[in-house]
């Protein structure tokens, strides 16, 4: 595709739902990335992709939250009985390579936790 | 203290003058540095990316890396209102993986 796709737009949970927010990266694109914005934040680092493999899972919250990329292409965040904490902005990013290569954003997921 | 720092803003500056955007990050071993825009409700898109010492200029755009100092800058010149926005400034860490990113400067071009 011409950019990072992501879907849904907007997301309304209520407190104890599971959410899956989905990624389709820029084609070709090996690595994939998540990121959490919250409001008036800079993002922040939550787990990386290189192809199908998780190989950076560091900077998700708690084992509430579980990512997949399971043919390298398409990504899946998901987080397990939201909580209203987890409200922010979800933000995909795709890269070419690693080394110097430019990360590219998709226009993110806003998830609102009632 | 948070790995990468910048003023949070609001910076504003008039239509023509030249706006200097600054960020320090902790990790001296650091290689890649990233300067994004960002419009309200819109996804982070890259300015410019700097990864030697000294000055890199595109267009209206000027980024500048010292490395020993720890820090970078973005200076748009003539600057316009369409380039109201928050600017994040980007570190790649040493790995060459995630991007630690600061709050962001929110920047207010007035006409």
């Amino acid at each position: 595709g011409a950019g990072v796709s992501q879907s849904p737009r907007y997301k309304v949970a209520k407190r104890g739902q599971d959410v899956a927010l989905r990624c389709d990266p820029i084609s070709g694109h090996v690595s994939l990335f998540w990121y959490q914005q919250a409001l008036g934040q800079g993002p922040e680092f939550l787990t990386y992709f290189q192809n199908e493999a998780q190989l950076d899972k560091s900077g998700l919250p708690s084992d509430r939250f579980f990512a997949e990329r399971p043919e390298g292409s398409v990504s899946t965040l998901k987080i397990q009985r939201t909580q209203q904490e987890d409200s922010a902005v979800y933000l995909c990013a795709s890269s070419f390579g690693v080394a110097k290569n430019i990360q590219y954003f998709g226009a993110g997921t806003r998830l609102s936790v009632l | 203290q948070k790995e990468v720092e910048q003023n949070s803003g609001p910076l504003s500056v008039p239509e023509g003058a030249i706006a200097s955007l600054n960020c320090t990050y902790s990790d001296r071993g650091s290689q890649s540095f990233f300067w994004y825009r960002q419009y309200s409700g819109k996804s982070p898109e890259l300015i410019m990316s700097i990864y030697s010492n000294g000055d890199k200029e595109d267009g209206r755009f000027t980024a500048q890396l010292n490395k020993a100092s720890q820090y970078v800058s973005l200076l748009i010149r003539d600057s316009q209102p369409s380039d109201s926005a928050t600017y994040l400034c980007a570190v790649r860490n040493n790995a060459g993986n995630m991007l630690t990113f600061g709050g962001g400067t929110r920047l207010m071009v007035k006409p």
